[in-house]
């Protein structure tokens, strides 16, 4: 149980094109999503609070308008990378908490690494 | 302000060895602490969750430890194995805060 999906695993776009990337529980809720970002050899960088039904909340140095999320059920979020730059390359990958648990656990899908060209 | 230090930074063992991993965190009022690992381009792997309540967690031949009041948490791998090779991240939350990682290699 607490299996959490992410697509694309892989995506490569040209510079300037909006990329979507999709984060699922697939055996629970979440009212919570997280979206980190990860440098080579670097840990994971947190980069929005997804909340299911309302606004995300954004960490300082994240544009909002750069990086759009939507948690529109309690089982998908998404991360829009909008007009992609080179710069935007990176490893992104998405925790959940079950709703159902008051453990306070994360799940994390298996990232979506992202080039941009 | 949350921060999360580990160390060591890397670690090579031969086979068979026990080691420990460290992980310090700035600010106490932290709920929960978690241990993951993270293979080479891949997501996270849940390791241990110790909640605010809780002293310690064991899985197998892992175990972690939390002192709130010193802002510590050590996992404890026992018997290493090659396949334990991996980045070894810990968390502490309600703000999930990472720390940089121990880089482990556990030689054949």
């Amino acid at each position: 149980g607490a299996v959490v999906s992410q697509h694309p695993s892989r995506v490569i776009c040209k510079s300037g094109t909006s990329v979507k990337i999709e984060c699922r529980s697939l055996d629970f809720q979440a009212t919570t999503m997280f979206w980190y970002r990860q440098f080579p050899k670097q840990s994971l960088m947190l980069m929005a609070t997804s909340n299911e039904g309302s606004k995300a909340t954004y960490e300082q140095g994240v544009e909002k308008d750069k990086f759009l999320i939507n948690h529109a059920s309690l089982t998908l979020s998404t991360l829009t990378v909008t007009s992609a730059h080179p710069e935007d390359s990176s490893f992104y990958i998405c925790s959940a908490r079950d709703s159902s648990r008051n453990t306070g656990e994360l799940f994390f899908g298996e990232g979506s690494r992202l080039t941009v060209l | 302000k949350q921060e999360v230090t580990q160390i060591p930074a890397a670690l090579s063992v031969p086979e068979g060895e026990n080691l420990v991993l460290n992980c310090s965190f700035t600010d106490s009022a932290i709920y929960n602490l978690q241990w993951f690992r993270q293979d080479p381009g891949k997501g996270l792997t849940s390791l241990l969750l110790i909640q605010s309540s809780q002293r310690e967690q064991t899985s197998g031949r892992l175990n972690a430890s939390l002192d709130k009041s010193s802002g510590r948490s050590t996992l404890y791998i026992a018997a290493s194995q090659p396949g334990d090779s991996a980045t070894y991240l810990c968390a502490g939350y309600d703000k999930v805060i990472f720390g940089p990682g121990t880089s482990l290699s556990v030689i054949p």
